[in-house]
């Protein structure tokens, strides 16, 4: 049962540039939670959706940010027109249906951007 | 607005000695309180709380949960290199429709030999 799989690993972008990461639940979640890890600091809530719905976007910027989680395929977190202060690691986090009650989310290695 | 804090944010011992490390949270709707240890990549769990008082064990740790205080408080005993790493407190709050974790900026604790 493969975890949380997310790509790319590392991406490097240049100003303006756009820039897509893409999250594959585990095998029977459906709710995708995206974070932002900013160096030496904790993890900042962004979204969370479940299949082709957003829940909660309050922690994701208004502008130049969006995310989806269509009925086939991964997740994405677009982040369009990248500025430096985007660089930091995106990372995903499932569940089953159950919700985060259960108490556990299973985290992707993270997505790390650098923006130059 | 919802909040958790940890401290120390950095903590430094040697191998062998015994941690404590805290964490405090203002939220609305509190659910549960889940601490992580991350180490170079993805968060891995720890525990989670639900009652205040009931210490949770996993080896060389505990974990026990102070609702009335609304802290927690993370111990290692017997510390190795191996536990160096970021240990994240989250706590299971309402959001928008739904609940969401929130994280405080974790604490960076280093094991010297």
């Amino acid at each position: 049962n493969a975890g949380v799989m997310q790509n790319p690993r590392h991406l490097v972008r240049r100003r303006g540039q756009e820039a897509r990461l893409r999250c594959s639940p585990m095998k029977g979640h459906s709710h995708v939670y995206w974070y932002r890890q900013l160096p030496e600091e904790g993890l900042k809530f962004m979204v969370y959706l479940q299949k082709e719905n957003i829940i909660d976007e309050s922690g994701m910027p208004k502008e130049r940010f969006s995310a989806e989680f269509p009925k086939e395929g991964p997740s994405i977190l677009r982040i369009q027109q990248v500025v430096r202060g985007d660089s930091a690691a995106y990372f995903c986090a499932t569940n089953p249906a159950g919700g985060i009650n259960t108490g556990e989310l299973f985290f992707g290695e993270g997505s790390r951007l650098t923006v130059l | 607005e919802d909040k958790v804090v940890q401290s120390p944010l950095s903590l430094v011992v040697h191998e062998g000695d015994t941690v404590t490390l805290n964490c405090s949270y203002e939220v609305t709707n509190f659910r549960s309180l889940l601490w992580y240890k991350q180490e170079k990549k993805a968060p891995t769990f720890l525990f989670m709380l639900t009652s205040s008082g009931i210490e949770k064990k996993s080896g060389r740790l505990s974990s026990i949960l102070d609702k009335k205080e609304l802290f927690s408080i993370l111990n290692i005993t017997a510390t190795q290199t191996g536990d160096s790493a970021v240990y994240l407190c989250a706590v299971v709050a309402q959001g928008q429709g739904a609940q969401k974790l929130v994280f405080g900026q974790g604490t960076r604790l280093t094991i010297n030999p």
